[in-house]
């Protein structure tokens, strides 16, 4: 399989605490994307990379934020987590963009409690 | 803006028969389509994926879809279930700006 890692698998976290999840690619790929699954909503784009450095939103941003210091890392940081962000985060990456699909890593499992 | 549609759910059919997953799509323009697969607890998984050329597209564990630009359609099929097969699956269209739309997803159930 590609390289690329989520850390951590799991985590709990109290209401209004930072965390920051980190997404780990050994691909060398230019496209990396932060994506949220809850029941009944499939998968939403919370931000994306198109290189060390450049980032922009998806459509669920509010409230994350993101750095792309390098080009294998993309951190993604809740701020200040709300029972809201309990979810299933999925960090992709892509050589080429959209149109030549993603990998996906395992995923991360946050519970704001 | 682009969209993509998932009707149903969840779909339930015995081992053997025929799997038929909806996939309804909205572009303006013409569209790259996939279909990904999610085992329980795991990440997703590319099946088969549409950019262009021929319109039925072969992919991974006996799975096929096609696309059907009259109908604004991307069907996920497989001639014969199996136990496997279980799971949730996955269809997205490719927006221009280099971002992936799912839909919400289909699970696959597959009875003995």
């Amino acid at each position: 399989d590609a390289g690329i890692t989520q850390s951590p698998r799991h985590k709990v976290t109290e209401t209004g605490t930072p965390v920051t999840l980190r997404c780990h690619q050994t691909e060398n790929h230019r496209y990396m994307y932060w994506y949220r699954q809850d029941p009944g909503h499939g998968l939403r784009l919370i931000h994306y990379s198109y290189g060390v450095k450049d980032t922009d939103k998806g459509e669920v941003s509010d409230g994350y934020s993101v750095s792309r210091s390098k080009t294998e890392d993309f951190l993604l940081t809740l701020e200040s987590a709300t029972s809201s962000q309990t979810s299933v985060y999925f960090c992709a990456i892509s050589e080429w963009g959209s149109q030549g699909g993603y990998t996906f890593g395992s995923g991360t499992r946050l519970t704001v409690v | 803006a682009q969209s993509v549609t998932q009707l149903g759910s969840h779909v339930s059919v015995s081992e053997g028969a025929l799997v038929l997953l909806r996939c309804n799509y909205s572009s303006s323009v013409p569209p790259y389509l996939f279909w990904y697969v999610q085992y329980p607890n795991q990440g997703l998984q590319l099946l088969l994926k549409y950019t262009t050329g021929a319109t039925l597209v072969k992919g991974i564990n006996g799975f096929e879809a096609e696309f059907k630009k009259s109908e604004t359609s991307f069907h996920l099929t497989k001639p014969s279930a199996h136990m496997s097969d279980a799971a949730e699956y996955f269809c997205a269209v490719s927006e221009i700006t280099d971002k992936l739309i799912f839909g919400t997803g289909t699970r696959l159930q597959v009875f003995p």
